[in-house]
């Protein structure tokens, strides 16, 4: 089974600063099963990227995703006061999908 | 646009079996391309896959509750179920459905079952 592992566990920042997130994979993982969603409280997970680096629709373009094999970022270049919430990257592999244990981003 | 609900008990008393049902609209599943999932969410924790169906059938399980989940599915109803047996405490979550291509693109909005006697 592959394990996702996100950091940091949570992340301090105001807003309009520039948020960088880490998840890791303890394999090698198709960069096009690879995705970012995010949750807020009382919420179901929204996807943001799929396909490591691809905008899903309606997702603003402050959001971005990048890296391949067995490291991976998700980006906010200027958070707004709605992107403080919990993000989590997700692979889909060998017909089984596991989560990270997820990045909370918080208002500092 | 594809939405789902999820439904069933709220309250399931330990060694019980869990069982919720997922109804979607606004697309078919037996149109095929896409695998129908449950996802768990225990409180204040992270997301945990159980598992995904396709509408022939055909079935995907986490290993770490393998010997305790059934998926099923019900074209002619368009929905999907879970069923999750012997459950302890430790089943108490939020229990999401969702569509899943390569990535879940489309949630539902989650129900709450607690495990309590």
């Amino acid at each position: 089974e592959i394990v996702l592992t996100q950091s940091p566990g949570t992340l301090s920042l105001s807003p309009g600063e520039r948020a960088t997130l880490s998840c890791r994979a303890s394999q090698s993982v198709s960069s096009s099963y690879l995705a970012w969603y995010q949750q807020k409280p009382g919420q179901a997970p929204r996807l943001l990227i799929y396909g490591a680096s691809s905008r899903a629709t309606g997702i603003p373009d402050r959001f971005s995703g990048s890296g391949s094999g067995t490291d991976f970022t998700l980006t906010i270049s200027r958070l707004e006061p709605e992107d403080f919430a919990v993000y989590y990257c997700q692979q889909y592999g060998s017909s089984r999908a596991t989560f990270g244990g997820g990045t909370k981003v918080e208002i500092k | 646009q594809v939405q789902l609900q999820e439904s069933g008990p709220g309250l399931v008393k330990p060694s019980q079996t869990l069982s919720l049902t997922c109804t979607v609209s606004g697309g078919s599943i037996s149109s095929g391309g896409y695998y129908w999932s449950w996802i768990r969410q225990h409180p204040g924790k992270g997301l945990e896959w159980i598992g995904y169906i396709y509408y022939s059938g055909s079935t995907y399980y986490n290993p770490s509750l393998k010997s305790r989940v059934t998926i099923s599915v019900d074209t002619s109803k368009n929905q999907f179920s879970l069923k999750l047996s012997s459950v302890t405490a430790a089943d108490t979550a939020v229990y999401y459905c969702a569509r899943v291509g390569a990535t879940f693109d489309y949630w539902g909005q989650g129900t709450l079952v607690t495990v309590s006697s």
